[in-house]
């Protein structure tokens, strides 16, 4: 079993439309939880980092389940740009030392 | 600010071969991470430098080797080249200790082994 599993898509949606992406992690350790983003042929950029209470960024929120070991992402009102690779990140401590990342969820938005 | 840089883009190696992957960290960063992306998977942890002692690993067999220099460069260094070592290799920064959990990585070097 990966360590961090997620549904690795495409999804294909219309512009505006709600996308949710799932993540799962087995490490029950874990203290940090990100979601990275990845344009094609280009690095990994940190997108938001994921807190217990929740968190939202402009048209992202980003939830945590401690307790199912479920991270999740939300994106309304999806645009062109939002293309691209979404790699959801654990990390066994408060640091950067150690990031495992799925696989990703590729999201196409559609004009 | 300068971003991470690495060098170079891409290269072609055949099997058993050797290869030194270069990377330049971002300024003010002093840790200095590097993970393999196969084709259609996510980052792999190889290991990571900090004040140029490794200061923790990933599930990499030991010719996979690096180095952090006084000004926070670093080398990654494959020996005995696999045709499974293809893959996009990434070089990634963060400010000391990476206690924010925020990596900055650079474009990468595709390594190809024929």
């Amino acid at each position: 079993r990966k360590e961090v599993e997620q549904d690795p898509g495409p999804f294909n949606v219309p512009e505006g439309a709600t996308v949710a992406f799932n993540c799962t992690y087995s490490n029950s350790a874990s203290q940090s939880f990100f979601w990275y983003r990845q344009d094609c042929r280009k690095e990994p950029k940190l997108l938001m980092s994921v807190y217990s209470s929740g968190n939202e960024d402009g048209r992202f929120t980003a939830q945590l389940n401690r307790a199912s070991q479920y991270i999740s992402l939300l994106i309304r009102d999806s645009k062109l740009s939002d293309s691209a690779t979404y790699l959801c990140v654990v990390s066994p401590s408060g640091s950067a030392r150690q990031l495992t990342f799925g696989s990703g969820t590729q999201l196409t938005v559609l004009p | 600010e300068t971003g991470v840089t690495q060098s170079p883009t891409h290269l072609i190696k055949t099997r058993g071969q050797q290869v030194t992957l270069r990377c330049s960290s971002q300024s003010g960063h002093n840790t200095v991470s590097w993970y393999q992306q196969a084709l259609g998977q996510g980052p792999q942890f190889i290991f990571q430098y900090y004040r140029e002692e490794e200061n923790g690993r990933g599930n990499f067999p030991p010719r996979f080797s690096g180095l952090q220099f006084p000004n926070y460069s670093s080398e990654l260094n494959v020996n005995a080249l696999e045709l499974d070592d293809s893959a996009l290799y990434l070089c990634a920064s963060s400010p000391q200790g990476g206690n924010t959990g925020e990596l900055f990585f650079g474009e990468g070097s595709r390594l190809t082994v024929l």
